[in-house]
């Protein structure tokens, strides 16, 4: 079984900090997401990256960046939190078309104060 | 717009009362359609893939149908420990190989 590993589950920051949320995954998938999820909202896709080195704006990029260095670690970037990037932060990964869906990892529950 | 909605936003059940959850999408072309099982503070968990309408699958209690326009996710005598929230998810045939989410239904089986 892949294996998506996300290294906090739990993060409190403060407002204005830069913030690191990693994601790694053990198997050769080309497809890595970063989704956010919000009460009455669902998921929504920040970036994706289909590659190393390659990146893609989902719905909801402002305020965020993104890494992918290595094929198995894709790392999302808080430049300057805020209180409204609350949330609980997914990573997913899926291998070719993405036709077989998504793994997930656990999560982080970010908190900005 | 590519759009997947999901009903109701919340169910309380009984132990053993069947029911079922529903996943309506508007979409350009359907290239699969997820379902996901996701507890309180834990990612979300794969259950099924739909390809083609008349397509079933099933698990345990849960089966899941697919037509043209929707899914269902019928429970079976449920049990407490089914209570989770249902993610329902499309895969387009154009665009990126993202997956478009519904917002999920929020089941609760009492004992």
């Amino acid at each position: 079984d892949v294996k998506v590993t996300q290294s906090s589950r739990y993060l409190v920051k403060r407002t204005g900090e830069k913030v690191f949320l990693e994601c790694v995954q053990d198997m050769d998938h080309e497809n890595m997401f970063w989704y956010r999820q919000d009460p009455g909202l669902g998921l929504r896709l920040i970036y994706f990256s289909y590659d190393v080195k390659m990146k893609e704006k989902g719905d909801i990029p402002e305020g965020y960046s993104v890494s992918r260095e290595k094929k198995e670690r894709f790392s999302l970037i808080l430049e300057s939190a805020s209180t409204n990037q609350t949330s609980m932060y997914l990573c997913a990964t899926s291998w070719g078309g993405g036709g077989y869906g998504y793994t997930f990892g656990s999560g982080t529950r970010l908190t900005v104060v | 717009e590519d759009q997947v909605t999901q009903s109701p936003e919340a169910l309380r059940l009984q132990e053993g009362e069947s029911s079922s959850l529903n996943c309506s999408y508007t979409v350009s072309g359907l290239r699969g359609l997820f379902w996901y099982r996701q507890d309180p503070g834990k990612g979300p968990e794969f259950l099924f893939t739909l390809y083609s309408a008349g397509e079933e699958k099933e698990k345990e209690r849960l089966k899941a149908t697919l037509t043209k326009k929707e899914s269902f996710l019928h429970i079976t005598a449920p049990k407490p420990e089914d209570s989770a929230t249902y993610l329902c998810a499309v895969h387009l045939i154009q665009g990126a190989q993202k997956l478009v989410f519904g917002q999920g239904t929020r089941l609760t089986i009492n004992p």
